[in-house]
């Protein structure tokens, strides 16, 4: 069974410090990887979407990594700024199978 | 554009009544799902319909029923409500089942007392 996790569970950095966000999953047989974020009392918003056979994914000051056979993705977010704060959570797609997994999530905290 | 949308946002229920959760998407998507989120438990699928006419479990069936009305339509039915539903509840869609991202509603907070 598809475990993912996400350590450490809350974050707090000042403004225009980069965030580094780790994702770890058990079985490396997956189809694609996907970050969301996730603001207080609201709905999960996709940030980025990697395929199995990408290295990395970018969206302005959004970067993910995904190695596969270690079972660790990494979303990095540039210069964060206050706005930034917010629970970011990655799911996995397993290889076989369409149900994702989400891990815990991550609540980052960016202080002016 | 409204994307995904789930009414009512909040309901208050008493322990044996029934509900229904209603979402509705307007991405022309195929695949649909329920998920609930819970406090040291994540997000996790109740049930998903992956084309018009389908519907399956996912890991937390019990209590739940689901009706695809069609395309766009994907109702959670709770027949007799119980204090361990009380939750956030999120339905998502996707284009197809098994590719592509998922795009969530904004959630609908049932406490049952």
């Amino acid at each position: 069974k598809q475990e993912v996790t996400q350590i450490p569970a809350a974050l707090s950095v000042p403004e225009g410090e980069n965030l580094v966000l780790n994702c770890s999953f058990t079985d490396s047989a997956i189809y694609n990887l996907q970050w969301f974020r996730q603001d207080p009392g609201k709905g999960l918003t996709s940030l980025l979407l990697i395929q199995s056979s990408q290295r990395e994914q970018t969206s302005g000051r959004l970067n993910a990594s995904l190695d596969k056979s270690s079972g660790r993705s990494t979303l990095y977010i540039a210069a964060s700024q206050p706005g930034d704060s917010a629970t970011y959570l990655c799911a996995v797609r397993p290889a076989a199978g369409n149900k994702l997994t989400f891990g815990g999530g991550t609540r980052v905290l960016v202080k002016p | 554009n409204a994307g995904v949308t789930q009414t009512p946002k909040f309901q208050v229920l008493k322990t044996g009544q029934s509900m229904t959760l209603q979402c509705a998407q307007d991405m022309n998507h195929n695949s649909m799902y329920w998920y609930r989120q819970d406090p040291g438990m994540g997000l996790r699928l109740i049930y998903y319909s992956a084309s018009e006419g389908t519907t399956d479990k996912g890991e937390v069936p019990n209590g739940y029923n689901v009706s695809r009305l069609n395309k766009r339509e994907f109702s959670l039915r709770l027949e007799s409500a119980a204090p361990s539903q009380t939750s956030v509840y999120f339905c998502a869609s996707r284009r197809l089942a098994n590719t592509g991202e998922l795009f969530f509603g904004e959630g609908s907070r049932l406490t049952v007392l």
